[in-house]
């Protein structure tokens, strides 16, 4: 069985803060996918980013960055100078290796972040 | 490039009653997702349609059911309501075996069962 682990259940920093939002997963595939996405008030989910298990290059995407430990199984997700229109729940998720057949995305319970001006 | 919609946003139901929720997918996309979100957890994962057909299916009983059409929108159908329904209703579309198959979500239905 796979489970996404997101212990913070809510963060709330002040802007122009560093933010990082864990997230810890367990699968018995060797193959796999991880996965961030954003929930505004609005609630569509926002896609973020996707890893690949095989790839443990960290990766930044302007003051996103992610990274992936495979040693730890942890996907931890950090928002660094974060600004108001980062407040969201931020979502975890992992979806196993298919090979075309059909697999849903497991997520955690989510971290509720709030930037406070 | 069009994006995920979902129809209708809100929807009120009673207990017993059925209910369906539509979707269209992004274009381009020929797989659609659905997933419960209750008040405060994560996603659920629903089931999964390709090419028509159910091709994946999470925990949940066979009063929830679905389609998927020729041109890949879908209806996620839910019979016999209960109370504990009430949950954000997401649709995601993606494509499948092209390697990056990363889903994309719709803004949501919210159904409330009185």
């Amino acid at each position: 069985a796979q489970k996404v682990t997101q212990a913070q259940t809510e963060i709330s920093v002040v802007e122009k803060e560093d933010v990082t939002l864990d997230c810890v997963y367990e699968t018995r595939d060797t193959t796999y996918y991880l996965f961030w996405y954003k929930q505004p008030p609005s609630g569509e989910l926002v896609f973020l980013i996707r890893r690949n298990s095989f790839d443990e290059q960290n990766e930044i995407s302007g003051r996103y960055s992610w990274n992936f430990q495979k040693s730890t199984s942890s996907f931890n997700f950090t928002i660094t100078a974060s600004q108001v229109v980062d407040s969201a729940v931020y979502f975890c998720a992992l979806r196993r290796y298919s090979g075309g057949g059909a697999d849903g995305l497991t997520f955690g319970k989510g971290t509720h972040l709030i930037i406070q001006p | 490039e069009t994006g995920v919609t979902q129809s209708p946003t809100h929807l009120i139901k009673t207990r017993g009653q059925q209910v369906t929720l539509r979707c269209s997918s992004q274009s381009g996309h020929n797989t659609v997702s659905w997933y419960q979100q209750a008040l405060g957890q994560g996603p659920q994962f629903i089931f999964q349609y390709y090419r028509e057909e159910e091709n994946g299916r999470g925990n949940f009983p066979p009063r929830f059911s679905g389609l998927q059409f020729p041109n890949y929108s879908s209806e996620l159908n839910v019979n016999a309501l209960e109370l504990d329904d009430s949950a954000l209703y997401l649709c995601a579309s993606s494509l499948a075996n092209s390697g990056t198959d990363t889903q994309y979500f719709g803004p949501g239905t919210r159904l409330t069962v009185l």
